[in-house]
């Protein structure tokens, strides 16, 4: 199985300061057709995921642009530019190029 | 897009639940879906696959108790979970792609 290693497990950040999450797998995640199936999710409190990053660096339907993520084969960040309070839960990196998918252990986010 | 799970409860161990999930706003048939669990305070757990065509694909931990299902007429994926243990007991959600539907509780106790 993939194992998807996240840091840091926890943050505490200010309003409008800027941070980022990593995620790193055991092995690539570039499928047979070059693509990359790393996302990322956001769970806010009491709700389920919702997917912010697709495919590595693709914002998903309705996502601001504070957030972007990078990285390749099995180092991948992502990046909140100028958090707001609404970003606060807990952000999973997830992989669907191999089965089983897994998903990293979850970075809480949390507002000074 | 939008996902509905329903079916969720208390159950004994080694009893059975059949979850449902009604999906709407997306050609159904055409997409492959997924079960992730989340238990109690915990991460994210995918469960099991269906693709489009109705091939299936499990997580080594339910692997000949649960199986999934789907019914393209009616838009629902199903989820039959046997001799369940109490180390099931999740929030259960069906997912496609991005979306996910708001999960439903399976307690799994005597």
């Amino acid at each position: 199985d993939v194992v998807m290693t996240q840091t840091p497990p926890s943050l505490s950040v200010a309003i409008g300061q800027s941070v980022s999450i990593s995620c790193k797998s055991s092995q690539s995640l570039v499928y047979s057709d070059g693509k990359t199936y790393l996302h990322w999710l956001l769970q806010s409190p009491g709700r389920s995921p919702k997917r912010l990053i697709y495919q590595v660096s693709n914002l998903g339907s309705g996502v601001p642009d504070r957030f972007s993520g990078t990285g390749s084969q099995k180092d991948f960040t992502l990046k909140i530019s100028r958090v707001e309070a609404e970003d606060l839960g807990v952000y999973y990196c997830a992989q669907t190029t191999h089965f089983p998918l897994t998903f990293g252990s979850g970075t809480k986010l949390e507002i000074k | 897009v939008q996902l509905v799970e329903s079916g969720g409860g208390l159950v004994q161990p080694g009893k059975s639940l059949k979850l449902s999930c009604s999906a709407s706003g997306f050609t159904f048939s055409s997409y492959g879906m997924h079960w992730i669990r989340q238990a109690p305070g915990k991460g994210l757990d995918w469960v099991a696959y269906i693709s489009s065509s109705s091939g299936t694909v499990y997580a080594d931990a339910v692997k000949g108790r649960f199986t999934i299902s789907r019914d393209n007429a009616k838009n629902t994926l199903y989820l039959q979970l046997n001799s369940l243990k109490s180390e099931d007991t999740a929030i259960y959600y069906c997912a496609k792609g991005g979306s996910w539907g708001q999960g439903v509780m399976v307690t799994v106790s005597s």
